[in-house]
């Protein structure tokens, strides 16, 4: 059974500071690692990883993937209150059918 | 506007009855999914269809049905077998195979059985 454990659960900071969120991944046949935001409702799509070591970078976001140790972190610099959101990691197999979702971490910025 | 569209957004009901969440997409994908949400907890599969005529369960199956009869309408049905349905529901849909990685998702049904 595929699995996605996403941490801290939650984490609240002030602006201007940096996070790194964590998730690792055990996967039948790994194929892509992806971060969504979810703000109220709909969650929207950050960034797609499908090689180890290469940077994804949005802003002020970025993200990293490690097939190796089977992880990914998730940084946002200079945080502002606009991030406050729940992230969402998820894995996708070789048979490209569905994702399956870590828990999230509910990331608050208080001003 | 290409997009994902559920309704109602909001729900409520007595226990015992039967619900349809309704998830229509104009983006011409192939896939649609259901994710459920509840506190504190990530998005678990219901169900998803990757073609019209043809679907398959997810992880929390059980207490669900779906139908997928035209390929843009992928509605949720939740039975009274379901014993804890109060929750958040999530439509999604993808190009077909995940190719570019990217699930749409609707606004979500928030369900609350009284």
């Amino acid at each position: 059974e595929d699995k996605v454990v996403q941490s801290p659960l939650s984490l609240v900071v002030h602006e201007g500071d940096t996070v790194t969120l964590n998730c690792s991944y055990e996967v039948t046949n790994f194929r892509s690692l992806l971060w969504y935001k979810q703000e109220k409702k709909a969650p929207t799509f950050l960034f797609m990883l499908t090689s180890s070591g290469i940077e994804k970078k949005s802003g002020r976001l970025s993200s990293i993937l490690d097939k190796k140790e089977l992880f990914s972190i998730l940084n946002i610099t200079a945080t502002q209150t606009g991030d406050s959101a729940i992230y969402l990691c998820a894995v996708d197999r070789a048979s490209g059918s569905r994702l399956t979702f870590g828990e999230g971490t509910q990331l608050t910025v208080n001003p | 506007d290409g997009g994902i569209t559920q309704s109602p957004k909001y729900l409520f009901r007595k226990e015992g009855q039967n619900v349809t969440l309704s998830c229509e997409q104009n983006l011409n994908h192939d896939a649609m999914y259901w994710y459920r949400q509840d506190p504190g907890q990530g998005l678990r599969l219901i169900y998803y269809s990757q073609i019209v005529n043809d679907f398959q369960k997810g992880d929390i199956a059980e207490g669900y049905s779906v139908s997928r009869e035209k390929k843009e309408s992928f509605p949720l049905t939740v039975t009274s077998a379901q014993k804890n349905p109060t929750a958040f529901y999530l439509c999604a849909s993808c190009d077909r195979g995940l190719r570019t990685g990217e699930l749409f998702f609707g606004e979500g049904s928030r369900l609350t059985v009284l």
